[in-house]
């Protein structure tokens, strides 16, 4: 079975600038969770989706924006990029979005904010 | 409050045993867990624990919880150096809705031969 996928691995930006970051979950995996990972603030959860709806949203501004498509898979988009925006942004499946569920991370994507 | 919090270092001896703590502050957790990160890596999930048990073992993996004090360990036994990573404590908070972690700072674990 694969495992969850995210595209593109590394990105550069420069300031003001967008981005979308995308992720593949698990087959069968319909909730999607996105986690922003710096050397300052560690890892920080930046939102959840299931069944295509945002069930539960983290502590970041509305730059930060998410969806997710019927198949499951999910994107996320930064607008307006700030330096303090880089990071390695990590996706996680799980069945369903549930305490119990077993989390699966994907690999990442390094984003440089220039 | 949702925190968590680890020690950021722990250095060990390759066939010695390691412990890395981990505190958490939300009585309501119900599932608490052992994450790994390698260099250049994504998260990879070693264990976990539902919050009314006391111990899991796992191989080489041991996990204790003390739901009294709120504290989390994981015990690895006989240490490789293919353990050298960092290793992250997480709470899933609360409702049963939600799949939300809060992680701890990890923990770097360096295994010396």
């Amino acid at each position: 079975k694969a495992g969850v996928t995210q595209t593109p691995r590394y990105l550069i930006k420069t300031r003001g600038q967008q981005v979308t970051l995308s992720c593949s979950p698990i087959s069968g995996h319909r909730s999607v969770s996105w986690y922003q990972q710096t050397p300052g603030q560690g890892l920080q959860f930046l939102f959840e989706y299931f069944s295509e709806t945002q069930r539960n949203k983290g502590n970041f501004p509305g730059r930060f924006s998410g969806r997710q498509f019927s198949n499951s898979r999910s994107e996320m988009n930064v607008s307006t990029l700030e330096l303090g925006d880089s990071a390695l942004y990590l996706c996680a499946s799980s069945r369903f979005p549930s305490g119990g569920q077993t989390q699966y991370f994907g690999p990442g994507t390094r984003l440089l904010v220039l | 409050g949702e925190d968590v919090e680890q020690s950021l270092f722990l250095s060990v001896r390759e066939g010695d045993s390691s412990v890395i703590n981990c505190t958490y502050t939300d009585s309501s957790s119900t599932y608490l867990y052992w994450y790994k990160q390698e260099p250049g890596a994504g998260l990879q999930l070693l264990t976990y624990i539902f919050s009314n048990m006391d111990m899991k073992q796992d191989q080489r993996l041991t996990v204790l919880l003390n739901k009294k004090d709120k504290h989390l360990s994981l015990r690895i036994a006989d240490t490789q150096t293919g353990d050298s990573a960092i290793y992250f404590c997480a709470e899933s908070i609360g409702s049963s809705n939600t799949g939300k972690l809060i992680f701890g700072q990890g923990t770097t674990l360096q295994v010396k031969p």
